[in-house]
């Protein structure tokens, strides 16, 4: 049974471009959600798509944004990088299904980027 | 979103002692969600414990959850070496809620 598997694993941007993560999620979920990490920090919430649609969404700028594939896969774009953009980003599936998502978020193991 | 607070923020025990941890929360909650990050990776999920369960257990691992006062506690008991990692906990309303954690509990175990 596959996990949550994201790519790549590391990444470095230089300030002002634009960058692409990867997410798919555990066999049989149907949600991603995306997170970010930074140093010294806990998970903050950054979106969640369901039905190839964002669902919900935490205190981020417009500059995050993402994509559901029918698949359930999923991608996060950020544009503009800053350098208060370095962080783990980490992607988490679950089913939403019928049970409005209850059964728990499965991690990936992150993607991280540096922005220099 | 919910956001849980971990406490304390730092826990140095030694080998083969229980180590426990905490977690309160805001707002009424579906379930909560305990996981463990070793350094830089992605969070294991260990274990999930409903609105309408006081105690779960998993191996070496009992939460408890208590409604009433929107906490949470994580017990390791007989620690290991392994164990070494930071413990986030996740309440969590239900739907598209997001998972807001806090800075989490670092436990360190000395050999």
């Amino acid at each position: 049974d596959a996990g949550v598997t994201q790519s790549p694993t590391h990444l470095i941007k230089t300030r002002g471009q634009q960058v692409t993560l990867r997410c798919s999620p555990k066999s049989g979920h149907d949600t991603v959600s995306w997170y970010q990490q930074a140093l010294g920090q806990g998970p903050q919430f950054i979106f969640q798509y369901y039905e190839e649609e964002e669902r919900q969404r935490g205190n981020f700028p417009d500059r995050f944004s993402g994509h559901q594939f029918p698949n359930y896969s999923s991608e996060l774009n950020v544009n503009a990088l800053l350098l208060g953009d370095s962080a783990l980003y980490l992607c988490a599936s679950s089913f939403m299904g019928t049970s409005g998502g209850i059964h728990g978020q499965y991690f990936g193991p992150g993607t991280r980027l540096t922005v220099t | 979103s919910q956001q849980g607070e971990e406490d304390p923020q730092a826990l140095s025990i030694q080998e083969g002692e229980n180590a426990t941890m905490n977690c309160s929360y805001k707002t009424s909650i579906n379930n909560l969600q305990w996981y463990r990050q070793n350094s830089g990776r992605g969070l294991v999920h260990l274990i999930l414990i409903r609105s309408n369960e006081r105690e779960k257990h998993s191996g070496r691992l009992r939460v408890t959850l208590d409604t009433s006062k929107k906490s949470s506690s994580l017990l390791i008991t007989a620690s290991r070496a392994a164990d070494t990692a930071s413990y986030f906990c996740g309440p969590f309303r239900g739907g598209a809620d997001g998972l807001t954690f806090g800075k989490g509990t670092h436990l360190i175990i000395q050999p």
